[in-house]
Order: C-alpha cells, then sequence, then structure tokens
C-alpha cells in the first residue's frame, strides 16, 4: 500500500459525459501528479500540482482539468468523453515536487470506461 | 528528443534469472528508474541509477547502464512467480521538470 488513495476505482459512463476523479496523496507529501494509461499511449504524464499551484503540463487535453485543495487533495475533471478517453487514471504524490530523487509514490488507479 | 523503448514481453522459468532491456535517446538524461507494476496495482519504483553510474546492486535486482549504447538492463536473480508483473523503464531529463519519461512496459511471465 503506498498510501495514495484514488477514487472511484471503476467509472463506466457514455460519450459525451463529464466525471471527476480523486485523490488523496500520501500524508505530508505536497505534490501530485496525474497519468493517464492506455494500450496505445502507455503512460502518459497529464499534470503536477505543488501545494496547489499548478507546477509542470504534460499531455492533458483541454478537456481535462485538474485542481488541488488547501487539503492537498486533487481532483482531475474529465469533460466530453470520447471513447478514446477509456484508460487507466492514476495519481502520484511526492514530497517535495522536484530532485530527482524525490521519489513518486503511485495510487492504485481509477479505471474509466467511456461507452 | 525522448523516447524510452522495451521489448513487450519476456517469460523466463522460476529460479532463472531475468533481464529486461530498455533503450532511451537522450544523451543528457540524468536519472534512469525502473518502476514494477503488478495487476490491478499503481508503480512501484524498484530502483534508479544515476547517470554517471555504470552498475546498482540491491539484493536481487541489479541495473547496468551502457552510456554509450544508451542501454539500461535489469537484472533480476532467482526470479520467483511473485516477480511477474510489468516492468517499466524511465527517464528524466536534467533542466527540466524533473517528471519521467516512461517506456512502454515489458511484462514478466515466471513459469514454475
Amino acid at each position: 500500500d503506498s498510501g495514495v488513495t484514488q477514487t472511484p476505482k471503476h467509472l463506466i459512463t457514455a460519450t459525451g459525459q463529464r466525471v471527476t476523479l480523486r485523490c488523496s496523496p500520501r500524508s505530508g507529501d505536497l505534490s501530485v501528479y496525474w497519468y493517464q494509461q492506455s494500450l496505445d499511449q502507455g503512460l502518459q504524464f497529464l499534470i503536477q500540482y505543488y501545494n496547489g499551484e499548478e507546477r509542470a503540463k504534460g499531455n492533458i487535453l483541454e478537456r481535462f482539468s485538474a485542481q488541488q485543495f488547501p487539503d492537498l487533495h486533487s481532483e482531475l475533471n474529465l469533460s466530453s468523453l470520447e471513447l478514446g478517453d477509456s484508460a487507466l487514471y492514476f495519481c502520484a504524490s511526492s514530497a517535495l515536487g522536484q530532485g530527482f530523487e524525490d521519489t513518486q509514490y503511485f495510487g492504485p488507479g481509477t479505471r474509466l470506461t467511456v461507452l | 528528443g525522448e523516447d524510452v523503448e522495451q521489448s513487450l514481453f519476456l517469460s523466463v522459468r522460476e529460479g532463472d534469472s531475468s533481464v529486461i532491456n530498455c533503450t532511451y535517446t537522450d544523451s543528457s538524461s540524468t536519472y534512469l528508474y525502473w518502476y514494477k507494476q503488478e495487476p490491478g496495482a499503481g508503480l512501484q519504483l524498484l530502483t534508479y541509477i544515476f547517470s554517471n553510474m555504470d552498475m546498482k546492486q540491491d539484493q536481487r535486482l541489479t541495473v547496468l547502464l551502457n552510456k554509450k549504447d544508451k542501454h539500461l538492463s535489469l537484472r533480476i536473480a532467482d526470479t520467483q512467480t511473485g516477480d511477474s508483473a510489468i516492468y517499466f523503464c524511465a527517464e528524466t531529463l536534467p533542466g527540466g521538470s524533473y517528471i519521467p519519461t516512461f517506456g512502454r512496459g515489458t511484462s514478466l511471465i515466471v513459469h514454475p
């Protein structure tokens, strides 16, 4: 158990809908990362927050947004969902949010299925 | 550019050694990592190596880095059925955001 929790575990929805994925980082970690894992794209970095502020942006679509709240939990919002958005979405947390030795701890993921 | 490549599958017999290979394209990579993903779980950092090192050993795991060929390998000695998982190679680049770039992952299947 990494200490990172994600809810829900599974989500099934229809095209055009909007969903919210939630992540609670490990106790004491200030930084949260979101990743998308799909069969065709592999593991893609979406976005990073540190202490409530956006720190780095990856391959995140404009239809997707995220935020980190004062209690450090984070939410990833996916809107106007398409079939191709079906994937595993991972959240990871780290203590510092920078530095090569700042280990990221991954949550178990949320499996999103868009029908 | 950034690109990390791995073979997709590896099958070994229990008790044998496993060697999982990875190639990367960016010669300025500073840290290289190996992560393990068990079924239904997130990624777990196994080990990492700094690019000025050639080798790192940690119990049954040995990481070898060949900077000239941009080749990284993970050797698992005395492979057990519990080692069956997907193994990801990743690199981070200096001067950036410290976000690792991941390979597609190698599925290791260990037969009894």
